[in-house]
């Protein structure tokens, strides 16, 4: 199992441009989240999703678009980025039995707006 | 939304220490978790609790669910070198599938 799966690594974007990131895991897993971690902040939910063609918003989700057409991809779009939106990402899973509990995380995408 | 509160935001301790790290609310939250970050890499769940006043190891790790169901502790016992990163709570409330984190606890320790 490759477990959760996160492209690109790094990304430098102008204002205003606008972006998808990859997410993606092969552990069936139902639920699956986008956080996003500044320092000193922990981690802050963007979007999350109980299923494929459900979706819903977390904590902090202006900016930001979501959608899952299948189980295994979760892709997060930026319209038009902002400066703000400079952060690190994180994708993460878990079993629907679970509660969405014990999530487990992809490595992360930096990224940075300018 | 509620917001989890972690302490200490840091903590600097020599090789064979013991570590302890609380996260508090005030509100009510059903599951705890605590996660290690290494530098560049996301969170690595180190332990789930479920219920009030539950005490789970995990190797040299404990963590308690506080009976109160406001606090969660996590103690390192005969802390290496490897324990070196940041230390997350996390919390869910009940019916509620929004987890929230704390800000973190960073452990450095000295050989």
């Amino acid at each position: 199992n490759a477990g959760v799966t996160q492209t690109p690594k790094f990304q430098v974007l102008k204002t205003g441009q606008s972006m998808t990131l990859q997410c993606a895991q092969d552990m069936n897993h139902e639920y699956m989240s986008w956080y996003r971690q500044d320092p000193g902040m922990g981690l802050r939910l963007i979007h999350y999703s109980v299923g494929a063609g459900i979706t819903d918003q977390g904590e902090v989700p202006n900016g930001y678009n979501v959608s899952r057409s299948t189980t295994e991809d979760f892709p997060l779009r930026l319209l038009s980025a902002a400066p703000s939106q400079t952060s690190v990402y994180f994708c993460a899973s878990s079993l629907l039995a679970r509660g969405g509990n014990e999530q487990f995380f992809g490595p992360g995408t930096r990224l940075t707006v300018l | 939304g509620q917001q989890l509160n972690q302490s200490p935001q840091s903590m600097f301790i020599q090789e064979g220490e013991d570590v302890s790290m609380n996260c508090t609310s005030s509100s009510i939250f059903n599951t705890w978790l605590w996660y290690k970050q290494d530098p560049g890499e996301g969170p690595v769940l180190l332990i789930a609790l479920y219920k009030a006043g539950e005490l789970t190891s995990n190797g040299r790790l404990t963590a308690q669910f506080g009976i109160t169901r406001k606090d969660s502790f996590l103690n390192i016992s005969a802390s290496i070198p490897s324990d070196v990163g940041i230390y997350f709570c996390a919390g869910r409330q009940y019916n509620n599938n929004d987890m929230r984190f704390g800000a973190g606890t960073r452990l450095t320790v000295k050989p």
